[in-house]
């Protein structure tokens, strides 16, 4: 069956450190993977896209990589900051029908 | 823009009645999606509308209706709830022909069905 998993534990995380999270995917073949922020009583906001045949992506302090042979992306957060913490969430191209498929999502918590 | 809106904010219903969720967006976005975020379970698609008059179904169709007759518009009508249809309902857009275009997600409707 097919699945997306991102670590159902919060990540706590010290100010200043590089936040990582990991999301896992089965059975999908995906040609691109997202990454969304989402608050307390919002909806997502989206942050990166990174495709298959790229290898890593960067905005700001943020990175993502994508590696389609062990189906995983990584999401980095560096310098993290208080106002980083939210959950995170992968999502990808379900098929060629323009649908997305979501991950769970990971909480981050940055401690000042 | 104001983007991607939703109505109600919040909504309680009894089990049976019916209701429609309203989501519009002012960005001439020809992709139009409704999902369910629930504890545990992540965003679940219900159904999604690639163009006025188009619509189709996504993981989790039943109990929900959609239509789709302009552009801005993408209501989501529950026909009779069911306590199973509490949860958070958010309506998203994009273009239809960049899949890789950013999707913008609306504030979302938190329903409970007593």
């Amino acid at each position: 069956s097919q699945k997306i998993e991102q670590n159902s534990e919060a990540l706590n995380i010290q100010e200043g450190k590089t936040a990582t999270l990991t999301c896992n995917y089965t059975n999908y073949s995906p040609a691109y993977l997202q990454w969304y922020r989402q608050d307390p009583g919002r909806g997502p906001v989206f942050l990166l896209l990174i495709r298959e045949n790229e290898k890593e992506k960067r905005k700001e302090r943020l990175k993502v990589t994508f590696d389609t042979t062990l189906k995983q992306s990584l999401f980095h957060i560096t310098a993290s900051q208080p106002a980083d913490s939210a959950t995170y969430l992968c999502a990808l191209e379900a098929d060629g029908n323009n649908r997305l498929a979501f991950g769970k999502g990971n909480q981050v918590v940055v401690i000042p | 823009n104001a983007g991607v809106t939703q109505t109600p904010k919040f909504q309680v219903l009894k089990t049976g009645q019916s209701m429609t969720l309203q989501c519009a967006q002012d960005m001439n976005h020809e992709y139009m999606s409704w999902y369910r975020q629930d504890p545990g379970m992540g965003l679940r698609l219900i159904h999604y509308s690639v163009g006025a008059g188009i619509t189709d179904q996504g993981e989790v169709p039943n109990g929900y209706n959609v239509s789709r007759s302009t552009t801005e518009d993408f209501p989501l009508r529950l026909l009779s709830a069911a306590p199973s249809q509490t949860s958070v309902y958010f309506c998203a857009s994009r273009r239809a022909h960049h899949r890789t275009d950013t999707q913008y997600f609306g504030p979302g409707t938190r329903l409970t069905v007593l």
